[in-house]
């Protein structure tokens, strides 16, 4: 069975600091891999996307940037944050499909605070 | 353009009532896909059921079921006898048009259901 894992589950860090958020995937391979933001009591916003290794799309133009280093992994990363970034951040999987949209599957979540 | 609206932002009911969430989409695809997610107070969004635009029979599963209609453009949400359990926000998705096949979803805004005991 496929499972979805992320990590760190909570963090607090400074305006300015850096980030780095990862995500991995078991039990499948070449999935679709997604990020995205949740503001406190909002919807959800597609960050990035990737359909392969080294693939990434961008939704949203801001000081996040991601990478897929791997077929399976998905890091989430900022040079700088900002108090805007500061939100509940989900990780997906889907399985890539022709002509067809399957279901995406979804992390933990972590949870970032940006004092 | 393609659309998601869920127009009911929060409901509450008392245990055992059955309650309908609205979602209303907007597409010019004759093929898409619509989706029904959970999300918990836990914070990890749950899946829970896929239709494609083909298909408008009504699904039931336990206490949900689902009502799709294409000629009013809704696939609406029913939990039958609600229990505690069931407080979560719950979204809508659609499937975006998509030649590049990356899977993208237009979610709405979501519907915050409490249940109270």
């Amino acid at each position: 069975s496929q499972t979805i894992h992320q990590w760190p589950a909570t963090l607090v860090q400074p305006v300015g600091s850096p980030l780095s958020l990862e995500c991995t995937v078991e039990g499948t391979s070449n999935p679709n891999l997604y990020w995205y933001r949740q503001a406190a009591g909002r919807g959800l916003q597609l960050l990035f996307y990737s359909v392969g290794i080294g693939q990434i799309s961008s939704e949203v133009p801001q000081n996040l940037s991601a990478s897929r280093p791997q077929d399976r992994q998905f890091i989430l990363s900022s040079k700088k944050l900002l108090l805007s970034d500061s939100g509940f951040y989900l990780c997906a999987w889907s399985v890539p499909g022709t002509g067809r949209t399957y279901e995406q599957y979804f992390g933990p979540g972590t949870r970032l605070t940006v004092t | 353009a393609q659309k998601v609206t869920q127009a009911q932002t929060e409901i509450s009911v008392v245990e055992k009532e059955d309650v309908t969430l609205d979602c209303v989409y907007e597409t010019r695809d004759t093929t898409y896909y619509l989706f029904w997610y959970k999300q918990p107070p836990s914070g990890e969004l749950v899946f829970l059921i896929r239709r494609n635009s083909f298909d408008e029979q009504n699904e039931i599963s336990g206490r949900y079921s689902w009502n799709f209609q294409k000629s009013t453009s809704s696939f609406n949400f029913t939990i039958t006898a609600s229990q505690v359990v069931d407080s979560a926000v719950y979204f809508c998705a659609l499937s975006e048009r998509d030649s590049s096949n990356t899977g993208k979803l237009i979610f709405g805004q979501g519907t915050t259901l409490q249940v109270k005991p």
